[in-house]
């Protein structure tokens, strides 16, 4: 079946721009993260929603970035104003539940530059 | 808070050779643990998990055993073969609403 896909691939953009990051996770899946990866760096977390609860926005870096799930389906992030350590891999997850046993499932990331 | 620190890289070895990459974790309770792995151009995929202490995951040749005693989830392959160039994450799930927290990454190459 479909993976996890996410939209634009590739995205260049200016310093001060604002940027969308569109993320579609596996039909009926419950659970979506996003992460970031930046070079030399690990993956860091930053925001999560599971169902309808409230997402957990503790790993945001800055009130810059924001993201929505709609209809607990597809899910945007948004970055304001970016800044050029903005640049990154942005990596969208999904997994069926929430839980310390659940694999995620990613998608292929979009690589941000922001010049 | 939850910590997973692996080998850093890269590690170069030739066809057929052993392969250990190194994974420790801290953590409160009794996390599950994974390594996932990103081949090149890739997203990240699921290379094997264990849910509970001596529990030993495996797939494509791949081990890693949990190992509670010395908080380690050691990847282990007996001969590696030049796809298995990539990147290889030790990650660890904790409780019930939290991400992922996972190393940096060991990037692995291996020469014909």
């Amino acid at each position: 079946g479909a993976g996890v896909s996410q939209s634009p691939s590739n995205k260049v953009t200016e310093k001060g721009k604002d940027v969308e990051l569109r993320c579609d996770p596996i039909s009926g899946h419950t659970a979506l993260y996003w992460y970031r990866q930046s070079l030399g760096q690990g993956l860091e977390f930053l925001i999560y929603f599971q169902g309808n609860s409230a997402p957990d926005k503790s790993g945001l870096p800055s009130d810059r970035f924001s993201a929505e799930r709609t209809g607990g389906s597809v899910s945007t992030l948004t970055i304001q104003r970016t800044q050029q350590e903005d640049s990154a891999v942005y990596l969208c997850a999904s997994s069926p539940l929430s839980g310390r046993q659940e694999t995620q499932y990613f998608g292929p990331g979009t690589r941000l530059l922001v010049l | 808070g939850d910590s997973v620190t692996q080998m850093e890289g890269p590690v170069t070895l030739s066809e057929e050779a052993f392969l250990t990459i190194n994974c420790t974790y801290t953590a409160t309770g009794y996390p599950s643990l994974f390594w996932y792995v990103q081949y090149p151009g890739e997203g990240l995929q699921l290379l094997l998990k264990a849910t509970k202490a001596d529990d030993k995951g495996s797939n494509k040749g791949f081990e890693a055993t949990y190992r509670k005693e010395t908080t380690s989830f050691h990847l282990e392959k007996g001969s590696v073969q030049v796809s298995d160039s990539a990147v290889y994450f030790c990650a660890l799930g904790n409780s019930g609403n939290t991400p992922l927290v996972f190393g940096k990454g060991t990037r692995l190459s291996v020469i014909a």
